[in-house]
């Protein structure tokens, strides 16, 4: 059972375009993280929620919160070639007392074409 | 000074071997972490420690034991490899086992595992 769903899993658009990525969840986190990752690198923070109902905006990147904490979507207007990547969503849970594990989703792979 | 460095990058290697690879991180963080991103980009947490102490053990086979010297690195040993194992793993760490709610995991660049 996938704790994270991710959607769409793949999505090809024209530069210029606006997309929303979104990131599902029967629970409740404690924050939850949107990464970005290159091919042949590691994953990259974007932002962190913590907030239910939280909006933050990273240039064209717009990420909310659900209410609930239990959801969250990732908005790019007027994407560039440059955006091209893989999205990953991370919710945090409390796990085994004070510590938190980070549970990814599956991700979305992003291609912007000139 | 790369904060989150893994080695070796590559690794080819033939089914029933036994191999490792090391992680070291520079950032002072208390928590450590392997990942496993397969062919189609899922990225599962393995282990993760907290200075030196196993936190987290997700259900993964025996075959692969983590090993915390230091606070500073967590190298995974992988017996009998099998074709199965073939992936990218990813180490990470953060500053703190709570969930401070801007706690970052900074990630290594990978190591590709190849088992043929």
């Amino acid at each position: 059972t996938q704790l994270l769903e991710q959607s769409p899993q793949f999505l090809s658009i024209q530069e210029g375009e606006n997309l929303t990525v979104y990131c599902n969840s029967s629970s409740v986190f404690s924050s939850l993280q949107w990464y970005r990752q290159e091919p042949g690198e590691g994953p990259v923070l974007l932002v962190t929620v913590v907030t239910g109902g939280e909006v933050k905006k990273l240039k064209r990147l717009t990420f909310q919160f659900g209410d609930a904490r239990k959801d969250s979507s990732l908005h790019i207007t007027a994407a560039q070639p440059g955006d091209t990547g893989l999205y990953l969503c991370a919710g945090a849970l409390v796990s085994k007392g004070s510590n938190y594990k980070l549970t990814f989703g599956k991700g979305t792979l992003l291609t912007v074409n000139p | 000074d790369t904060a989150v460095s893994q080695t070796p990058k590559y690794l080819v290697t033939q089914m029933g071997n036994d191999k490792s690879i090391k992680c070291e991180q520079n950032l002072g963080h208390d928590t450590m972490y392997w990942y496993k991103q397969d062919s189609k980009k899922f990225l599962k947490i393995m282990f993760s420690y907290n200075n030196k102490e196993l936190i987290i053990n997700e259900t993964v086979p025996n075959r692969f034991s983590p090993k915390s010297p230091d606070k500073a690195h967590l190298n995974l040993h992988i017996n009998s490899l099998e074709l199965g194992d073939s992936a990218v793993y990813f180490c990470a760490s953060s500053q703190d086992r709570t969930p401070l709610g801007n706690t970052e995991a900074f990630f290594g660049q990978g190591t590709r595992l190849t088992v043929v």
